[in-house]
């Protein structure tokens, strides 16, 4: 079935940086865009990023461009997050999510999360 | 970036209740507009895009309108598994922001 796992979260110390994955399967990764949704506790939905089917365009909130770079590796049906100059405001459950087509559309499939928790 | 509000933010019904939920965005956005349902400690679910169509798998008693700045989500005869929190998102233009949430609790 189609299913996205994300992994890579846990503590870091404000300033520092996290790397995270998401492992697509169940669908052809290659052919869709791909997001970055995060949700602060007890807060609503924030999204981060997009990066096309074929990972040369990206977009990003304002809040995260120049820290977060996002990338995919088609080859290994793999999305990532690189996460820099983190801060407590990033402190978040962090989604990766399919877009229904290649941009423009619903995010139709959702991983579970990855808690990424910023504080010394 | 294009700002979207929901209204109201939150709304007590009854089962059996037709429950309509607004979105408006500060500027058009066609009908680039999605609508996710979010249970507590679960993950978002789309149940519509492009406004008006129905994801597959949702229930027929979800349907969405609207076009423009306006969109709203309605619920024709609310279940006990519907008591959520909605949110919209448009996807018009980057940053495709979210709306603030409704919560739809049980009265």
């Amino acid at each position: 079935q189609v299913q996205l796992v994300e992994s890579g979260g846990g503590v870091v110390q404000p300033g520092g940086s996290l790397s995270l994955s998401c492992a697509a399967s169940g669908f052809t990764f290659s052919t869709y865009g791909m997001h970055w949704v995060r949700q602060a506790p007890g807060k609503g939905l924030e999204w981060l990023t997009f990066i096309q089917y074929d990972g040369i365009n990206k977009w990003y909130v304002d809040s995260v461009k120049g820290r977060f770079d996002v990338s995919r590796d088609n080859s290994r049906n793999t999305l990532h997050l690189q996460m820099d100059s983190l801060r407590a405001e990033d402190t978040a459950v962090y989604y990766c999510a399919k877009d229904r087509a290649k941009g423009n559309n619903g995010l139709d499939v959702w991983g579970p999360g990855t808690t990424v928790t910023v504080s010394s | 970036d294009i700002q979207m509000t929901q209204s109201p933010s939150s709304l007590s019904a009854s089962l059996g209740d037709r429950v309509t939920i607004t979105c408006r965005a500060s500027q058009s956005i066609s009908n680039y507009l999605n609508w996710y349902q979010q249970k507590p400690g679960k993950v978002p679910k789309l149940l519509i895009y492009a406004a008006s169509s129905l994801q597959s798998g949702v229930p027929s008693r979800f349907s969405g309108s609207g076009s423009g700045t306006d969109f709203t989500l309605t619920i024709s005869s609310l279940q006990p598994e519907d008591f959520a929190t909605y949110y919209c998102q448009q996807v018009y233009s980057t940053p495709y922001t979210f709306g603030p949430g409704t919560k739809l609790e049980i009265k």
